[in-house]
């Protein structure tokens, strides 16, 4: 059971626009910054967007994140077939302990 | 440029300890703002983050691990490694080791390709 809770599959059709949710708590989403992370089947997740809206460098800007009170987005526009893949969130979480906490992925279909 | 390599058995049997050494280069863990951290993903599932040094030497771990997990460092090899005691088959995990760099908080940026621990008599 994760402590933060993301849609198990989303889907759409090329240069659609998809967002996948993720809903935590104030002591995690609340209070703290979201990453979002990309896996392709048989890889190392890919750093997204980290500090709720902040993309690294090489990331394109198809790819956005966004945050409201204890839930955060990602938003894909553009859909490419290459989108196919595993999205995470992930939040620093305050209630006991430091603790990274992860959402349970999100699979993405790209029909 | 950054890189990071997890190491260790890929086999270990119920009650053992398992160690694991994340070796990295492109930067050093006596720089102030810089961390690494070991996260696992048994297969077909979720992400679970097991424990983060820092560059100063703090340490913290999984709530829900803690009793079981040590993680330190050797600056001068730029080696982090872990260990994890009482290894029991629902560890079975793909083990990985990323850095952490601070932009107000801590966030994951390169992660190793992780490696793959089963844990079976």
């Amino acid at each position: 059971q994760s402590v933060l809770t993301q849609p198990p599959s989303a889907s759409g059709t090329p240069g659609q626009r998809v967002t996948i949710s993720c809903s935590g708590s104030s002591s995690n989403i609340g209070s703290n910054t979201v990453n979002w992370y990309q896996q392709l089947p048989g890889t190392a997740p890919k750093l997204l967007i980290y500090s709720n809206n902040q993309r690294p460098s090489g990331v394109p800007d198809r790819f956005s994140g966004s945050k409201s009170g204890t839930s955060a987005s990602l938003a894909i526009s553009g859909l490419q077939s290459e989108d196919e893949a595993d999205y995470y969130c992930a939040a620093w979480d305050d209630s006991l302990n430091v603790n990274w906490v992860f959402g349970g992925g999100t699979k993405l279909t790209v029909l | 440029q950054v890189t990071l390599r997890e190491s260790g058995p890929a086999l270990v049997k119920p009650t053992q300890t398992l160690t694991l050494t994340c070796t990295f280069s492109g930067f050093s863990l006596s720089t102030s703002g810089m961390c690494v951290s070991w996260i696992r993903q048994p297969p077909g599932k979720a992400l679970e983050w097991l424990a983060r040094i820092d560059w100063d030497d703090d340490k913290y771990y999984s709530t829900s691990l803690k009793t079981r997990l040590t993680i330190s460092k050797d600056t001068s090899k730029n080696q982090v490694v872990l260990t994890m005691t009482n290894m029991d088959p629902v560890d079975t995990a793909t083990y990985y080791c990323a850095r952490g760099i601070w932009f107000g908080e801590y966030y994951f940026d390169y992660w190793g390709q992780g490696t793959l621990v089963t844990v079976s008599s």
